[in-house]
């Protein structure tokens, strides 16, 4: 993989499902992978930087994992809130960030 | 300190003008990114600064497009005659030198080219 791959590029669920995305990154000199929430006309704001293999991250409802050696990591939203709805993307860093396309998620009542 | 400030919010400007941006970064941060996001794709990488170095700059980017950042505080983007496909949200970020909480985010300059 020689880019930032994420999937899927759109989910519309209904509040209270959970749902998870997936992120593909290139898993020679890795260093770190980054995951940021980016709602509409706000700046996209720093969720996790996960750097070891293995590592399981949580925040709230959010949580993320990450394999380093076959180049992916997993967001996981448990009991999706209207206030979820955004854009998730994830990036990975070896001197800058290089992001993904991102996972637009969309959380009905 | 309030984060990221970028100037202006919205600039719109005919095709073949020139467009100066402006962010101003943490203080205490001394590196200093821009990017491009244009519809459906994630953020694109143009810069990058360390203090008033600039240390890379995307192979992407023509050379209608310079960066600035004099004395390693606020940073300015400039384009030169500008273009439709020019037409995009501009993000600035900054970070400390290690990352162990990731790059902080300003709103964003939305340019649209007429």
């Amino acid at each position: 993989i020689l880019n930032v791959e994420q999937s899927p590029q759109s989910l519309h669920v209904q509040e209270g499902d959970s749902t998870n995305f997936t992120c593909s990154f290139p898993s020679s000199n890795f260093y770190a992978l980054h995951w940021y929430r980016w709602e509409t006309a706000k700046s996209p704001e720093a969720l996790f930087v996960m750097t070891l293999n293995g590592d399981e991250k949580k925040k709230g409802r959010i949580s993320a994992t990450l394999n380093t050696k076959e180049g992916y990591s997993y967001l996981y939203i448990k009991g999706s809130q209207p206030e979820d709805s955004a854009t998730y993307l994830c990036a990975s860093y070896t001197d800058k960030l290089i992001f993904g396309t991102g996972t637009r998620l969309q959380v009905f009542p | 300190d309030t984060g990221v400030s970028q100037n202006p919010r919205h600039k719109i400007t005919k095709r073949g003008q020139n467009v100066t941006f402006r962010c101003d970064p943490i203080s205490e941060h001394n590196r200093l990114y821009w990017y491009r996001q244009t519809l459906g794709q994630g953020p694109e990488f143009l810069t990058y600064f360390q203090n008033e170095a600039q240390l890379e700059k995307s192979r992407l980017l023509s050379d209608r497009f310079s960066a600035e950042r004099p004395k390693g505080s606020f940073s300015t983007l400039e384009i030169q005659r500008t273009e439709q496909g020019d037409s995009a949200m501009y993000l600035c970020a900054s970070s400390p030198r290690h990352l162990g909480g990731g790059y902080t985010f300003g709103s964003g300059t939305r340019l649209t080219v007429v």
